[in-house]
């Protein structure tokens, strides 16, 4: 039972235009929210976070949104660079708990 | 500098053998974690633990026991039971209701 689903195994974007990666969950009880980045052979480095109290955060060029109802939240990164090649991870997990669900991962890759 | 560090990098194992994997952390973190990758299935949970000398299986723990015996340390042991081995393992610690931190993971292969 997938409990978090990311549906697109990749995308890809030219550089300088927005991009947008999806994330689906099934339990209500996800409260916490985060996206992760990773590059090969190297382990996932966080990238931002959302509280459920909040449906946006922002961070320089990334900003995370939340849509309770929908179970959906997304990352979007503007602009984008080719640095930002990478998969994209995100995970869950339920206040007052260590444990984190993840996803299965999106390549983005960004053309130059 | 804070940390996770994993070793080694790359691990070779006989089938039938036990091999164990190292994780130590000097973020004083309270919650450490091992994860399984392969490829198009993201991060699978195997153990973790959120305090010393307790620990809670994952959603594969089957082949694998863990350790938790100093606050540093989560070494993972793969055991002859585990059938299929080969994969990317990722260490992880963090505290309540922050973003994880990771080391960099071994890739274990079999001979």
């Amino acid at each position: 039972d997938q409990q978090v689903k990311q549906n697109s195994p990749s995308l890809s974007v030219q550089e300088g235009r927005i991009s947008i990666l999806n994330c689906d969950y099934t339990n209500s009880m996800f409260d916490y929210f985060l996206w992760y980045k990773k590059y090969p052979a190297e382990g996932p480095t966080f990238l931002i976070s959302i509280s459920s109290i909040k449906d946006k955060n922002e961070d320089g060029r990334f900003t995370v949104f939340l849509n309770k109802s929908a179970k959906h939240l997304s990352l979007h990164i503007v602009p984008s660079q080719p640095g930002d090649s990478a998969v994209y991870f995100c995970a869950a997990s339920v206040g007052g708990t260590y444990k984190y669900i993840f996803g299965t991962g999106t390549r983005l890759k960004v053309l130059a | 500098d804070g940390g996770i560090t994993q070793s080694p990098k790359y691990l070779f194992r006989k089938e039938g053998q036990n091999v164990t994997l190292s994780c130590e952390q000097n973020l004083n973190h309270d919650a450490m974690y091992w994860y399984r990758q392969d490829p198009g299935q993201g991060l699978r949970l195997i153990y973790y633990s959120q305090i010393v000398n307790d620990f809670q299986k994952g959603d594969i723990a089957e082949g694998y026991s863990v350790s938790r015996e100093k606050k540093e340390s989560f070494p993972l042991t793969v055991t002859s039971a585990q059938k299929n081995p080969t994969a990317f393992y990722l260490c992880a610690s963090s505290i309540l209701r922050q973003p994880q931190h990771f080391g960099d993971g071994t890739r274990l292969s079999i001979l």
